[in-house]
């Protein structure tokens, strides 16, 4: 079966710390995709980066930068110092590759940054 | 850049109710979703199309049903409203697999909040 957890259920932080949001995902599937998304307060869902199964190169993109390793199933996402708009809930998702498979969530990890 | 859209926005219905959610997706996108997220949940698939055909099924109650337009806008119908259906619904849309690099990332629309009383 699929599977994403987010075992950091809240985190909180001062501002311009740096913050790691940790994921782990199952699958049985050789091809897939893996996402972030951010949940500001607003309720949009915002897509952050998408990783495809057969490409673990890391990514950076400003203050964010994601860490995919497959020999460990995780997908982890480095916040570099923190802002308070990155206060957020952040999602974890993943699906097979290919076919428009449906997203299947983590359980978010809500992140809030302070002055 | 042009996004999902979404009507209504925010809707209050009694229970026993019907209710009509429509998304219009990206311009090009050829795959639409339907998400329910309820309050501090993450969101659940419900439902989706691919040109126009249904393409795969989650957890949509037999009360629910949807389809998609020859333009591509996607409708999500709900009929006998329960206290239980209140949540933000998402519709979110992608290009399909001959898409490139772009292909089969979900982007999601604002939302409609469904408020059952």
């Amino acid at each position: 079966a699929q599977k994403v957890t987010q075992a950091q259920t809240e985190i909180s932080v001062v501002e311009k710390e740096d913050v790691t949001l940790d994921c782990v995902y199952e699958t049985r599937d050789t091809t897939y995709y893996l996402f972030w998304y951010k949940q500001p307060p607003s309720g949009e869902l915002v897509f952050l980066i998408r990783r495809n199964s057969f490409d673990e190169q890391n990514e950076i993109s400003g203050r964010y930068s994601w860490n995919f390793q497959k020999s460990t199933s995780s997908f982890n996402f480095t916040i570099t110092a923190s802002q308070v708009v990155d206060s957020a809930v952040y999602f974890c998702a993943h699906t097979y590759g290919g076919s428009q498979g449906n997203l299947i969530f983590g359980k978010g990890t809500k992140l809030s940054v302070k002055p | 850049a042009a996004g999902v859209i979404q009507s209504p926005r925010h809707l209050i219905k009694e229970k026993r109710e019907t209710a009509t959610l429509k998304c219009y997706p990206i311009p090009r996108h050829d795959t639409v979703y339907w998400y329910q997220q309820g309050p501090g949940q993450d969101p659940q698939f419900l439902i989706s199309f691919y040109e126009k055909m249904q393409s795969d099924k989650g957890s949509i109650p037999d009360r629910f049903s949807a389809q998609q337009f020859s333009d591509y806008h996607s409708e999500l119908n709900m009929s006998s409203l329960e206290l239980g259906d209140s949540a933000l619904y998402f519709c979110a849309s992608s290009l399909g697999g001959a898409g490139g690099r772009e292909s089969d990332t979900q982007y999601f629309g604002p939302g409609t909040r469904l408020t059952v009383l």
